[in-house]
């Protein structure tokens, strides 16, 4: 069955970079897009960006350009996402979902998600 | 950016009740809509795709409609498990999700 199994909470102060991990499992790794999308405390959901695990092409979302780098290793089945120049704003939730397999546009909605990483930006 | 904007923001109903949400785009997204459910401390669920497509494994009481700028999700006959916060999203363009309707117990 498919799995996305994400790395555990972590903690930073502003200025500081965090890079999240995304392991799959239960499919052809390299068949399915990957997304990152974070979530504030009672907040609601904002997509960061895509990542083609054959290949990393990437695309960011604009508001996040410049401070965020999607990566991919194939030999893991695993993607990253690296958040640079951290600010109190940045704490929230992040997931990485998948492409759907049922995707009958050049976009896709997400049809297995992570189980979520807490990240606290606190000085 | 295509904006998404749902309404309401909170809907309060009872077991058995017919749900509706409205999910308005800033521009045309053809068929090009999501709908989630999302629980708290859990990650959203897909419920419908290509605004009108059940997930395999999603209850046949949800159901979604609409095309262009106007969508809807209704559930038919609300369950005590579907008290939860409900985003749409649109993929015709990147991705943008509206802002959430919390379905809470009346």
């Amino acid at each position: 069955q498919v799995q996305l199994v994400q790395s555990g909470a972590e903690v930073r102060k502003p200025g500081a970079s965090v890079k999240l991990s995304c392991k799959a499992s239960g499919y052809t790794f390299t068949s399915f897009h990957m997304h990152w999308v974070r979530q504030a405390p009672g907040q609601g959901l904002e997509w960061m960006g895509i990542i083609n695990p054959s290949g990393d092409s990437t695309t960011y979302a604009q508001k996040f350009q410049g401070r965020v780098t999607m990566t991919s290793d194939t030999s893991t089945s695993t993607v990253y996402m690296d958040l640079s120049s951290l600010r109190s704003e940045d704490t929230a939730v992040y997931y990485c979902a998948r492409d759907s397999t049922y995707c009958a546009s050049a976009s896709c909605p997400f049809d297995f998600w992570g189980q979520g990483t807490l990240v606290t930006v606190s000085s | 950016d295509i904006q998404m904007t749902q309404s309401p923001s909170t809907l309060s109903a009872s077991v058995g009740d017919r749900v509706t949400i409205t999910c308005r785009a800033s521009q045309s997204i053809s068929s090009w809509l999501a709908w989630y459910q999302q629980k708290p401390g859990k990650a959203p669920k897909l419920l419908i795709y290509e605004a009108s497509s059940l997930q395999s494994g999603v209850p046949s009481r949800f159901s979604g409609s609409g095309s262009g700028t106007e969508f809807t999700l209704t559930i038919s006959s609300l369950q005590p498990d579907d008290f939860a916060t409900y985003y749409c999203q649109q993929y015709g363009s990147y991705w943008t999700f509206g802002q959430g309707t919390k379905v809470e117990v009346e």
